[in-house]
C-alpha cells in the first residue's frame, strides 16, 4: 500500500507570498493528483501528472519520479485560495480499476 | 466540460431508514465511476469502484450489502445506504473517468447525517 505524506498539515500565509506545498509517497506511481477542497466539501482536480512540471495560471506543479516527489506551488496568493490541498497518487493495480491514495491534506489560509 | 453532480447535496435521516445518492457525469461518458466517504478532518476512503453494466468492486471493510452500488448507465451511479446508523453520517463524494485509467472528475458530495 502506498503512504503518500503532505507537508506542512497547515500553512497561513499573507497575500501575495509564494506557496510551496509538499507530498512523498512511498513506492512507484502511474501518477499524481492535486485536488483543491474548498470549506463546503467540493473537490476541484488541479493537476494530474506522471512527470516533469504542469502549469495553470497561478497554480504550478512538478514531480521528480525518482525522489518519488511532488510540490504544489502558488504564485501571488489570495484569499480565495484559502482550501485543503490534498495530493493523491494513482497506483495501477491491475485489471481496470486504477485507485487513489490520498494524502491527509494541507490546509491553506490566505489572509488579506 | 468533465462535470460530474451529485444529488442530494445534504440529507437528513432517521436511523434504520434507507438513503439513495446519486452521481452523475452532465457532460461525458464515465465508464468508471468511485465512491468515497470523508469522516471530519480525516482523508478521502475509497469505498468502492463501480464499471457500467457490472458489479461494484468493494474495499475491504466496506459491506456490499450495506452500501449498495449500481452503475446502470455510462452518466449515472447510485449508492444506496441500507438501513442506516448515525456512524454512517460522513460525507460521501463520487468521483467519474471516462476510462479507469484517465483523470477523475469529483461530484460535489453528498453530508449524510442519520440522527
Amino acid at each position: 500500500k502506498n503512504e503518500v505524506e503532505q507537508s506542512p498539515q497547515n500553512l497561513t500565509a499573507q497575500e501575495g507570498e509564494f506557496i510551496t506545498i509538499n507530498c512523498s509517497y512511498s513506492v512507484g506511481i502511474s501518477a499524481l493528483h492535486w485536488l483543491q477542497q474548498h470549506p463546503g466539501g467540493g473537490i476541484v482536480s488541479l493537476f494530474m501528472l506522471s512527470s516533469g512540471k504542469k502549469k495553470h495560471g497561478r497554480l504550478i506543479a512538478t514531480i521528480n519520479i525518482q525522489e518519488k516527489h511532488s510540490s504544489l506551488h502558488i504564485t501571488a496568493s489570495h484569499p480565495r485560495d484559502s482550501a485543503v490541498y490534498i495530493c493523491a497518487v494513482r497506483n495501477p493495480s491491475g485489471g481496470s480499476n486504477y485507485k487513489l491514495t490520498f494524502g491527509k491534506g494541507t490546509l491553506l489560509t490566505v489572509n488579506p | 466540460g468533465a462535470v460530474v453532480s451529485q444529488h442530494p447535496s445534504r440529507v437528513i435521516c432517521k436511523s434504520g431508514t434507507s438513503v439513495k445518492i446519486e452521481c452523475r457525469s452532465l457532460d461525458f461518458q464515465a465508464t468508471t465511476m468511485f465512491w468515497y466517504r470523508q469522516f471530519p478532518k480525516q482523508s478521502l476512503m475509497l469505498m468502492a469502484t463501480s464499471n457500467e453494466g457490472s458489479k461494484a468492486t468493494y474495499e475491504q471493510g466496506v459491506e456490499k450489502d450495506k452500501f449498495l452500488i449500481n452503475h446502470a448507465s455510462l452518466t449515472l451511479s447510485t449508492l444506496t445506504v441500507t438501513s442506516a446508523h448515525p456512524e454512517d453520517s460522513s460525507f460521501y463524494i463520487c468521483s467519474a473517468s471516462r476510462l479507469a485509467r484517465e483523470t477523475q472528475y469529483f461530484g460535489p458530495g453528498t453530508r449524510l447525517l442519520v440522527l
